[in-house]
């Protein structure tokens, strides 16, 4: 089983609509960490998150650290939203020096006109 | 702004070549990592330093090595590269306080 756990895999919407993509994971942690890749592109870092949540026009990340479980909110969806969308949860590691990421396998996200 | 810089963007090698990826972030960050990335298969860690002068192995270490040559540069070496190694290779880099993680653009590595 893998320690991050993303889902959907792959998600289809149609413009506007509201997107939510779900990440579980099974250690514990110092952060976690949303991020975006498009297609042949690097990789971008949306939010990162040790509690609570976090807002940043159209999209928003929350966390629910007894659940294990984090959420990506996209509000009114626009094709240009269309991505892989990955979660990556920080280990920790020595007291949090080595921030060790462990990523979800990403969800591909097409946001249809 | 530069953030994280990578070299090459797009390689070729035959097996048992070698070559070295180059990796450099001008946001003054302790730590750096190298990872691949892989269809179907989220990133993996090769090898982290957390900071300059001390490197760790990650997840999947067999078959490189790395060097963290001051604070900027941390460099990815394949000695004798074979198919398994082909792969999307990513840089990034984080500071002491990990609000955020930069990666760097890739490198797509073939090894034919």
């Amino acid at each position: 089983k893998n320690e991050v756990e993303q889902s959907p895999q792959n998600l289809t919407a149609q413009e506007g609509e509201f997107i939510t993509i779900n990440c579980s994971y099974s250690v514990g942690i110092s952060a976690l960490h949303w991020l975006q890749q498009h297609p042949g592109g690097g990789i971008v870092s949306l939010f990162m998150l040790s509690s609570g949540k976090k807002k940043h026009g159209r999209l928003i990340a929350t966390i629910n650290i007894q659940e294990k479980h984090s959420s990506l909110h996209i509000t009114a969806s626009h094709p240009r939203d269309s991505a892989v969308y990955i979660c990556a949860v920080a280990d920790g590691g020595y007291g949090g020096a080595t921030n060790k990421l462990i990523f979800g396998t990403g969800t591909l996200l097409a946001v249809q006109p | 702004n530069a953030g994280v810089t990578q070299t090459p963007k797009f390689q070729v090698l035959k097996t048992g070549q070698s070559m070295t990826l180059q990796c450099a972030q001008d946001m003054n960050h302790n730590s750096m990592y190298w990872y691949r990335q892989d269809p179907g298969m989220g990133l993996r860690l090769i090898y982290y330093s957390a900071s300059e002068g001390t490197t760790d192995k990650g997840e999947v270490p067999n078959g490189y090595n790395v060097s963290r040559l001051n604070k900027r540069e941390f460099s990815l070496r394949l000695e004798s590269a074979a198919p398994s190694q082909t792969s999307v290779y990513f840089c990034a880099s984080s500071d002491y306080r990990r609000t955020e993680a930069f990666f760097g653009q890739g490198t797509r590595l073939t090894v034919v």
